[in-house]
This record gives C-alpha cells, structure tokens and sequence, in this order.
C-alpha cells in the first residue's frame, strides 16, 4: 500500500530533550515535506526537499532541523523542544508540485 | 494580506445540499492548486488538482480556479454525511525551475452534512 508512515504517533516529553520524529515513504517520491497545525493557525510548512541533500526552510522552521540522506526518508529533529513546539506534525511527500500525501500526524505535547 | 484566505465556517448544510467552498489569494506567483479533505484524527487527503484556470470534475466534485480574480472554490453535489470534514485549500509555486516548491494552505473550513 502506497503510504507515509510517521512515527511515534503521540509523544510526550519534556523541555530540552533531544527528540526526532521519523517519517519514511514507499511511493519513490521526491518532494517531502514536514508541518505543523494549530488551532487558528492552519499548515504552517517547516521544511521542505525536493530531493536526496536538498532542503529549504519552510515559513516557521526555528527549532527544527532536518534531513534527507536517502529518498525515502526526511527525519525532523527538534534539538531543544520548548513548550510552543507543542502541536501536531505532519509529513508528506509527492512526486510532482503540490500534489501530496500526508501521514497521519505525530502529536507533540512539551512540557 | 494573507497569502491564501478560507472562511472558516463552520459550514452546516442538510444532506442533499450543495455546497461551495472557497478561497482567495494573493501571490500570483501560485501555479497549483488543490483541495484537501481532513476527517478529525487525521492526515489530510489530497481531493482535487489543478494548474489551470477553469473548472475539473471528479464525480461529486468540481474545483474551479479563476488565476485573473485569484479565487478558487471546490464544489460538492448531492452531499452526504461522509463529506463531513475539513477542507483545506492549497496553492503552490515553484521557487525555481525544477527546484524546490513553496506550498501555502487555507486554515480549512468545517463543513457538517446533516442526514
């Protein structure tokens, strides 16, 4: 089945603590993707790749960081979480502009 | 302005109704754009995609884009119950040619189909 796995799906941690949120695609996609929503905010994009080493900031990439070592894989990793990272994330990837397929959200809670 | 504006709703309608969802934007750099459907407690689901100003439709479904206005809308006949969800509108642009792409959503509107 063509898909976006995420994992963990829920998480609880707390200030400070190094965490990184994986997130693997089967579809030999080359666009992916990481947001967060909020309430009243939206999707809000935090990075993006267009492939394997390429990666560009997003509109609200401060504390986060990622990778893209192989094809399948864009890992986000939050170094130092704080309480306002609390949210819940979302991956995607597509093999042309815009037309993307999420997983199914990690929610983050930081305490 | 925002780049990409979505009343919010929340948008309650009786089953059978159609219904009209819509966005506007400002860029017009924006080349995609597309409608996303979210169920609560999940991933959003890509519906519609288009590049082109007009109207594309898929079954119960029809997005319209008008790039001169920059408005986009998706309707739905005959809508159902299982059409209760978020919808979320998505537009897009290349930052460079063959590179990387900047995609911008609607805050979504809450849409309730009432049997």
């Amino acid at each position: 089945e063509a898909q976006v796995t995420q994992n963990p799906r829920y998480l609880i941690t707390v200030t400070g603590k190094k965490l990184t949120v994986t997130c693997s695609q089967n579809m030999n996609h080359e666009y992916m993707s990481w947001y967060r929503q909020d309430p009243g905010l939206g999707l809000r994009q935090i990075y993006y790749s267009m492939n394997v080493e390429v990666t560009d900031k997003g509109d609200v990439p401060e504390g986060y960081k990622v990778s893209r070592k192989e094809k399948r894989n864009f890992p986000l990793i939050l170094e130092s979480p704080s309480p306002n990272q609390t949210s819940l994330y979302f991956c995607a990837s597509s093999s042309m502009a815009g037309g993307y397929t999420f997983g199914s959200g990690t929610r983050l809670t930081v305490v | 302005q925002k780049e990409v504006e979505q009343d919010p709703g929340p948008l309650s309608v009786p089953e059978g109704a159609i219904v009209s969802l819509n966005c506007t934007y400002s860029n017009s750099a924006f080349q995609y754009f597309m409608w996303y459907r979210q169920y609560s407690r999940k991933g959003p689901e890509l519906l519609m995609y288009t590049y082109s100003s007009g109207n594309k439709e898929d079954g119960r479904f029809t997005a319209q884009v008008d790039k001169s206005s920059k408005y986009i809308s998706l309707f739905i006949r005959d809508s159902q119950p299982s059409d209760s969800a978020t919808y979320l509108c998505a537009m897009s642009f290349l930052v460079t040619q063959g590179g990387s792409e900047k995609l911008v959503f609607g805050k979504g509107t809450k849409l309730t189909v009432n049997p």
